[in-house]
């Protein structure tokens, strides 16, 4: 079974580009969440998706950020215009779904994403 | 809010050496604690959990016992070994809840 992949694995772009990273869980999970782990900082919340709609965003640090999951399968994380501050390591998880709260995320590689 | 602290790192130990990482954690109710490890190059792995008081996660050799009287969640590892060199994230998930707060991770570095 395929785990959770993230692309690009690198993405360096200037301040004020436009950057999309892409998740793909694993087959069959409902949920799909997105931390980023900026440098030197605890990794963070930044959204959760139940199929295609989006459960929690409240971690999505301001308007820059959207975050789409096209038929409740993949999911694109788009930051527009990029910032210095959005560097960063981001990653993706999802899970099963179902009736349990207390399921296991399974993370992606993440993509490392660097603004100049 | 919910909040997980976790010792700095990094902590470099040799060879078949005792492992302690501690870990502590303010949360209402009773959350689900993690570990995570996240090897050079790879992404996070679930290394083990616990989700109520007193119960033990064990894997691969390593242990944390979840302690709600401290609220603590150390992980120990009898003997390490050079494969062990990572990086190593203590987390929790709120009861009645999915998302993860993450502590701000530990680098192990064992040597032969």
């Amino acid at each position: 079974e395929a785990g959770v992949t993230q692309f690009p694995s690198h993405s360096v772009i200037e301040k004020g580009q436009t950057v999309t990273l892409r998740c793909d869980p694993i087959s069959g999970h409902d949920n799909l969440y997105w931390y980023r782990r900026v440098m030197g900082k605890e990794i963070k919340f930044l959204l959760h998706f139940v199929k295609e709609s989006k459960q929690d965003e409240s971690g999505m640090p301001n308007n820059r950020f959207l975050a789409e999951r096209t038929g409740g399968t993949y999911s694109t994380l788009k930051v527009q215009p990029a910032e210095l501050e959005d560097s960063g390591v981001y990653f993706c998880a999802s899970s099963p779904g179902g009736t349990s709260r207390r399921e296991t995320q399974y993370f992606g590689p993440g993509t490392r994403l660097l603004v100049l | 809010g919910d909040s997980v602290t976790q010792m700095e790192g990094p902590v470099t130990l040799s060879e078949e050496a005792f492992l302690t990482i501690n870990c502590t954690y303010t949360a209402t109710g009773y959350p689900s604690l993690f570990w995570y490890v996240q090897y050079p190059g790879e992404g996070l792995q679930l290394l083990l959990k616990a989700t109520k008081a007193d119960d033990k996660g064990s894997n691969k050799g390593f242990e944390a016992t979840y302690r709600k009287e401290t609220t603590s969640f150390h992980l120990e590892k009898g003997s390490v070994q050079v494969s062990d060199s990572a990086v190593y994230f203590c987390a929790l998930s709120p009861w009645g809840g999915n998302m993860l707060t993450f502590g701000g991770g530990t680098r192990l570095m064992v040597k032969p």
